[in-house]
């Protein structure tokens, strides 16, 4: 079974603070992705990661894969209120279709 | 594009009865996965279906069931609530192949009292 570590899981800052989110299995994983979720809504995705050692860049949010596709991380520049939410790491793998497993979650909270 | 639909947002339940929640993909999706989200466990993984036929499943007791239709939509079904099964419920849909992006819906809020 696939496990995801994230950490931290809680994270409160002032705005424009910068921060970063790490995501750690000892599972390979094909591919990685990263989600962001408010209260009372669905996940949405911000970012797929495949290669490893790929580094993706989504405005201030700057996504990394490690070269050997067990981890992963999240940084955020210069934090606004507006990036507050519940950041989720979740990574397929194996044969297991439609199967996303995910990470317990980071929940940042960016104060002005 | 319209995105996933989930229906209804919320729900109370007794403990006991029954519950069906139900999705309708984004067009052209013809896998549907259902998750359940609770403060304590996360987002765990419920079923996944492919062309009406369940491809995927997940740790959770009998009690919980789900279908396709041919047009793709989804629906779950909980059966004998308990307490424990307060959660939000996500479906997400892809085109349905390995290890493709989800795309969830808002959800549906089960609170079984």
């Amino acid at each position: 079974t696939q496990l995801l570590e994230q950490s931290p899981q809680f994270l409160s800052i002032q705005e424009g603070e910068n921060l970063t989110v790490y995501c750690n299995s000892s599972s390979v994983f094909s591919s990685l992705q990263w989600y962001r979720q408010e209260p009372g809504e669905g996940p949405v995705l911000l970012v797929t990661v495949v290669t490893g050692g790929e580094v993706k860049k989504l405005k201030r949010l700057t996504f990394q894969f490690g070269d050997a596709r067990k981890d992963s991380s999240l940084h955020i520049t210069a934090a606004q209120p507006g990036d507050t939410g519940l950041y989720l790491c979740a990574a397929s793998g194996g044969t297991s279709y439609g199967k996303l497993t995910f990470g317990q979650g980071t929940i940042l909270t960016v104060h002005p | 594009k319209a995105g996933v639909t989930q229906t209804p947002r919320y729900l109370i339940k007794t403990r006991g009865q029954q519950v069906t929640l139900s999705c309708s993909p984004i067009s052209g999706h013809r896998s549907v996965s259902w998750y359940q989200q609770t403060p304590g466990q996360g987002l765990q993984f419920l079923f996944e279906y492919f062309s009406e036929t369940q491809r995927n499943k997940g740790n959770f007791p009998g009690r919980f069931s789900g279908r396709q239709f041919s047009n793709s939509r989804s629906e779950m079904n909980v059966s004998t609530l308990e307490l424990g099964d307060s959660a939000l419920y996500l479906c997400a849909s892809n085109y349905g192949g390995f290890g493709t992006e989800a795309f969830f819906g808002q959800g549906t809020r089960l609170t079984v009292v």
